[in-house]
């Protein structure tokens, strides 16, 4: 059974800085793209980033190009958020998912599976 | 950026009803797109992509259909576990998710 588990959220003040982890098992986590979602209180979701299983592929939201790095460590089955110059717009959960139906060149995937979310809290 | 254009924003229908909920892209996207469910206080779960092809384990009274630009999640026979708010989100390119439509009790 794939299993995503998320950690380090946490309240931070504006201009702080934060990692998010994921942990993943139940998978071959070295063989899968991955992505982080956010959702900001009562609001929708928005995609943040995307990984490829190679690390040479990597993307980010305008949003948060700049400010946020996405890292994996496939030794330890672990996807990583870091995030620095936080603003209070950042304040939302923070999901990681497995991508599906990746096709190099064609899509970017949907999001087979996700974890149970971490809440990031900017503010003063 | 492709934007996701979903409506209605909120559904109001009774058990036993058929429900429709519209997605439409700014640009065609080659049917690379997935329909999710998301109950209150939960993560979203993938229900449909590739615009049609229903996720293992997602019952079957959910389908997905359209092509180009314009896309439909039918619910044939509204359960009372459907209750949600259901988002589309595109993966051609950059993804972006449709605002959301909360299907509520009528």
């Amino acid at each position: 059974e794939v299993q995503l588990v998320e950690s380090g959220g946490a309240l931070v003040q504006p201009g702080g800085s934060l990692r998010l982890s994921c942990a993943a098992s139940g998978f071959t986590f070295s063989s899968h793209e991955m992505k982080w979602v956010r959702q900001a209180p009562g609001k929708g979701l928005e995609w943040v980033s995307f990984v490829g299983s190679s690390v040479n592929n990597i993307h980010y939201a305008d949003s948060v190009k700049g400010r946020f790095t996405v890292s994996r460590d496939n030794a330890k089955n672990s996807l990583y958020l870091h995030m620095n110059s936080l603003r209070v717009d950042d304040t939302a959960v923070y999901y990681c998912a497995r991508v599906g139906g990746y096709i190099y060149g064609e899509n970017w995937g949907y999001n087979a599976n996700w974890g149970q979310g971490t809440l990031v809290t900017v503010s003063s | 950026d492709i934007q996701m254009t979903q409506s209605p924003s909120t559904l109001s229908a009774s058990v036993g009803d058929r429900v429709t909920i519209t997605c439409r892209a700014s640009q065609s996207i080659n049917n690379w797109l997935a329909w999710y469910q998301q109950k209150p206080g939960k993560a979203p779960k993938v229900l449909i992509y590739r615009a049609s092809t229903l996720e293992s384990g997602v019952p079957s009274r959910f389908s997905g259909s359209g092509s180009g630009t314009e896309f439909t999640l039918t619910i044939s026979g509204l359960q009372p576990d459907d209750f949600a708010t259901y988002y589309c989100q595109h993966y051609y390119t950059q993804p972006t998710f449709g605002q959301g439509t909360k299907v509520e009790i009528k």
